[in-house]
């Protein structure tokens, strides 16, 4: 199985600051057939499902704001969050659809300083 | 509008088999795969298993041979069957449509594997 691996686990943020979230992934997620990474971020609220924000790495899904911004290729990737507003406090996490079993990671929390 | 919902029992009782529901609307499963994907309290997502929209299935093997994912299309129903239960398996349970990655989500049924 590919092993997803996040960090940090938890990060205090003021409102107004820039935040990255880093993900590492225990084989590469590019596809050379179509040289797209396979690795999406979801942002879950509590009591919430997931919400799907970013996928192919670096596309944003319809209707999410542009401060949230996906990049990196093959096994390092990062979500970066600018301008962090109080409706961002969640817990992010990442997950390869490279081949299955789609793994995620274990889950950033984002939490009010 | 898309939408999944999950349901079934809230409460299983160990070594029994549990049997849950993804009823959708608003897209056709012959179109779009559906996934389940479970949550442990507190903890991170583990994903199942997949219905591919040609009726294929995809498991985890973590849950292999205890684990069956089909479909009434007629009804636009996915089903999720596990038997076997343990305490271990007491969890949320989504059922969540893929396109790339699975952008539409059901709510969740709680499921408690307790005597």
């Amino acid at each position: 199985d590919i092993v997803m691996t996040q960090s940090p686990s938890s990060l205090a943020v003021s409102a107004g600051e820039t935040v990255t979230i880093n993900c590492k992934s225990s084989q590469s997620l590019l596809y050379s057939g179509n040289q797209k990474n396979y690795l999406a971020w979801y942002q879950q609220k509590p009591g919430q499902s997931p919400k799907l924000l970013i996928y192919w790495a670096s596309t944003r899904q319809s209707g999410v704001p542009d401060r949230f911004i996906g990049s990196g290729s093959g096994t390092d990737f990062t979500l970066t969050i600018s301008s962090v507003q109080a409706e961002d406090l969640a817990i992010y996490y990442c997950q390869q659809y490279y081949d299955t079993p789609y793994t995620f990671g274990a889950g950033t929390k984002l939490e009010l300083k | 509008q898309v939408q999944l919902k999950e349901s079934g029992p809230g409460l299983v009782q160990p070594s029994q088999t549990l049997s849950l529901t993804c009823t959708v609307s608003g897209f056709s499963l012959t179109s779009y795969s559906v996934h389940w994907v479970r949550q442990h309290s507190g903890k991170s997502l583990e994903w199942m298993g997949r219905m591919w929209s040609d009726g294929d299935t995809s498991y985890n093997s973590a849950f292999t041979s205890r684990l069956s994912i089909s479909r009434d299309t007629s009804k636009s129903q996915v089903f999720l069957k596990m038997n076997s239960l343990q305490t271990e398996d007491t969890g949320t349970y989504y059922c969540a449509r893929a396109t790339v990655a699975t952008d539409y989500w059901g709510q969740g049924v709680m499921v408690t594997v307790s005597s």
